[in-house]
């Protein structure tokens, strides 16, 4: 069962912050960020693993919240080039590093 | 480091034909994904190899899909014979088997429309 994305949809003025969620019903080894852009190919932006470590790419940052089985993507401060859909792709402890997507985010960062 | 290869970029047939897509990971990896995905969704996995055993093709329409990876290198997916709904982009992604866990890396993908 894939996860779930929300909201499905932001629309964000530059400077703006923004919270993606990504919620499953199974219990989760780690969450794998991307973003893609139109036309192109989905570019890795972060794992987190479970245990409610924090990462950071630029002033994208991610949380893991175990007891929820869910992840969060903040974007801070948005950027025009943030704009995309960022996908969460989850991973289950033995599940042979297979990642299932969820439906994904669009994010229209304007000036 | 050279990036996920795929070709063709873009393709176009008719539905009934048969039609090829060919990938070449990132050197060194021995995992090697192939998935589907439709306008407006998630990619969704098709088949994942690792060197040339299949590990998971549970999702793979094995009717009318067929993948190989004979020298546990590049990859070939193959559909035949192709149905409107195959229309999607194809993406390619490897990973090494190194580290846990993995980080996937996508090629550009290939753009099928089945008319």
């Amino acid at each position: 069962q894939q996860p779930v994305q929300s909201p499905q949809a932001v629309i964000l003025r530059e400077g703006e912050d923004a919270v993606i969620n990504c919620s499953s019903s199974k219990a989760l080894y780690s969450v794998h960020w991307y973003r893609q852009k139109h036309g192109e190919a989905p570019v890795f932006l972060m794992i987190l693993l479970k245990g409610g470590e924090q990462k950071g790419h630029e002033k994208i940052s991610a949380s893991f919240n175990e007891k929820k089985q869910q992840s969060s993507l903040y974007l801070t401060a948005s950027q025009l080039s943030y704009s995309g859909t960022y996908f969460c792709g989850t991973e289950v402890r033995a599940a042979g590093n297979k990642l299932t997507f969820g439906g994904g985010t669009r994010v229209l960062v304007k000036p | 480091e050279a990036g996920v290869a795929q070709s063709p970029r873009y393709k176009i047939i008719e539905k009934r034909q048969s039609v090829a897509f060919w990938c070449n990971p990132i050197s060194g990896h021995a995992t090697l994904y192939w998935y589907q995905q439709i306008l407006g969704q998630g990619p969704k996995l098709l088949i994942q190899f690792q060197n040339n055993g299949v590990v998971d093709d549970s999702q793979l329409p094995k009717d009318r899909f067929s993948a190989e990876r004979l020298k546990g290198v590049d990859s070939t997916l193959k559909i035949q014979p192709a149905k409107l709904e195959d229309s999607a982009v194809y993406l390619c992604a490897s990973s090494s088997t190194s580290g846990s866990p993995k980080t996937q890396y996508f090629g550009p993908g290939t753009r099928l429309l089945v008319l």
